[in-house]
């Protein structure tokens, strides 16, 4: 199962654009990256996901690299209530979901 | 559309006692996943059913954990007995059937706490 490796924090401005990375070098060519968040207290909430073309919904953006070692979450405008636990997972060949120990993101006022 | 749904949402209980957790996926979900959360550590995939039928267990502790899906929809994660170290939150999520391109839904959690 293809690993991720992420910060373990990062800070960002309110409006500011905030911007996670995320390492999957020995990811498969058919396996998607997908991105997760996890308030306190609550269920992992779904973002966003892809294989290899740039994604975009009313959350985030996904950046994937060309030769997909890596992407980028783009939350455009942060607010105080994107601070959370981002979880970068590279979806395996049995379909669960592999969460590591994920980026920290605390949005300052 | 409605959410995963679980209960209890807290449970406190001694140790060597049992304990179940319940699930009801949302609907038409095929698969299901019971996931653990330790304190400050990433969710980690406890079982994972396609309908009624065990697609993943190997970390599944079989000696005091049993999890199961009758008829394919709401499913119960069973800890018997307990240890302080099961104190966690029990995560459930589903996901329809659709190979890789398809994400799934998490509930809130039941937490757990062994005393």
């Amino acid at each position: 199962d293809a690993k991720t490796t992420q910060p373990p924090s990062m800070d960002c401005a309110e409006g500011r654009a905030a911007n996670l990375p995320c390492n999957h070098s020995t990811i498969s060519g058919n396996e998607y990256v997908y991105w997760y968040r996890q308030i306190h207290s609550q269920g992992p909430q779904y973002i966003i996901h892809g294989l290899k073309n740039n994604e975009t919904n009313e959350m985030a953006s996904l950046i994937i690299t060309e030769d997909r070692k890596s992407s980028t979450l783009i939350l455009p405008h942060a607010t105080l209530r994107d601070t959370a636990v981002y979880y970068c997972i590279v979806r395996a060949r049995t379909y669960k979901y592999i969460f590591g120990t994920g980026t920290r993101l605390k949005v300052l006022a | 559309e409605a959410g995963v749904a679980q209960s209890p949402r807290y449970k406190i209980i001694e140790k060597r006692q049992s304990v179940a957790f319940w699930c009801n996926p949302i609907s038409g979900h095929a698969t299901l996943y019971w996931y653990q959360q330790i304190l400050g550590q990433g969710p980690k995939l406890l079982i994972q059913f396609q309908n009624n039928g065990v697609v993943d267990d190997s970390q599944l502790p079989k000696d005091r954990f049993s999890a199961e899906r009758l008829k394919g929809v709401d499913s119960t994660l069973k800890i018997q007995p307990a240890k302080l170290e099961d104190s966690a939150v029990y995560l459930c999520a589903s996901s329809r059937v659709g190979g890789m391109n398809t994400e799934a839904f998490f509930g809130q959690g039941t937490r757990l706490t062994v005393v």
